[in-house]
């Protein structure tokens, strides 16, 4: 099936540092969505995009609709150790009842405290 | 923040027989999803319903069916289960527009099949 293009496949950082990862496609995307996950349960909604250019925050993550509509990006500042986890990209191709999502592979986060 | 339950959390069982995961909502969202993650693969989706009685195959839904008649639950089946179907399921949900858009994700179903 389908996925996203996404970078870097894991990170390792030290505490305190800022973080970027990102998503590519060749598909052009209406809507995009950045997930965590965490061991032992499901992800969980971070920022969703819904408008080419768009830039929103949520604390310390910022991500960012590309203008191409194909590519998106995510900006964690001043990193901490529950940030640890792995973090998804995902994006919507069509509106109406297919809702079906692309995925990334996801981009694995180790903070050094 | 319950709304999204999946039952069982875990469940081991034996190659050939039949295996039935639980998705139960409390948000009347119209769409719902079934997903298997494995490494290396990501999260891939086996069908989903875009409401009641109505469904559609994702991915990879060979060796599963799935059913929904009520809009708070939604059952995947596999039929007859193989090793190859080891995996961890997730549920997820959505609605229609704005903060309900994006999928909210049960916390998972661990299946083993040995």
């Amino acid at each position: 099936g389908q996925q996203l293009n996404q970078s870097p496949q894991s990170m390792f950082i030290q505490e305190g540092e800022d973080v970027s990862m990102n998503c590519t496609s060749s598909s052009i995307f209406n809507t995009w969505l950045w997930y965590k996950q965490e061991p032992g349960e499901g992800p969980v909604l971070l920022i969703a995009l819904y408008k080419a250019g768009e830039l929103t925050s949520n604390g310390r993550l910022t991500a960012q609709f590309g203008i191409t509509r194909k590519d998106s990006f995510l900006n964690i500042s001043a990193s901490i150790p529950s940030d640890v986890g792995i973090y998804f990209c995902a994006g919507q191709l069509r509106a109406g009842n297919n809702r079906k999502l692309i995925w990334g592979l996801g981009t694995s986060l180790a903070v050094n405290p | 923040d319950a709304g999204i339950t999946q039952s069982p959390r875990h469940k081991v069982t034996e190659t050939g027989t039949p295996v039935t995961l639980r998705c139960h909502q409390t948000e009347n969202h119209r769409y719902m999803y079934w997903y298997r993650q494995d490494p290396g693969h990501g999260l891939r989706l086996i069908h989903y319903s875009y409401g009641v009685k109505d469904t559609d195959k994702g991915e990879v839904s060979d060796g599963y069916s799935v059913s929904r008649s009520k809009t708070e639950d939604f059952l995947l089946t596999l039929e007859s289960a193989t090793s190859s179907q080891t995996s961890v399921y997730f549920c997820a949900i959505s609605g229609d527009r704005g903060p309900n858009y994006g999928y909210t994700f049960g916390s998972g179903t661990r299946l083993t099949v040995v």
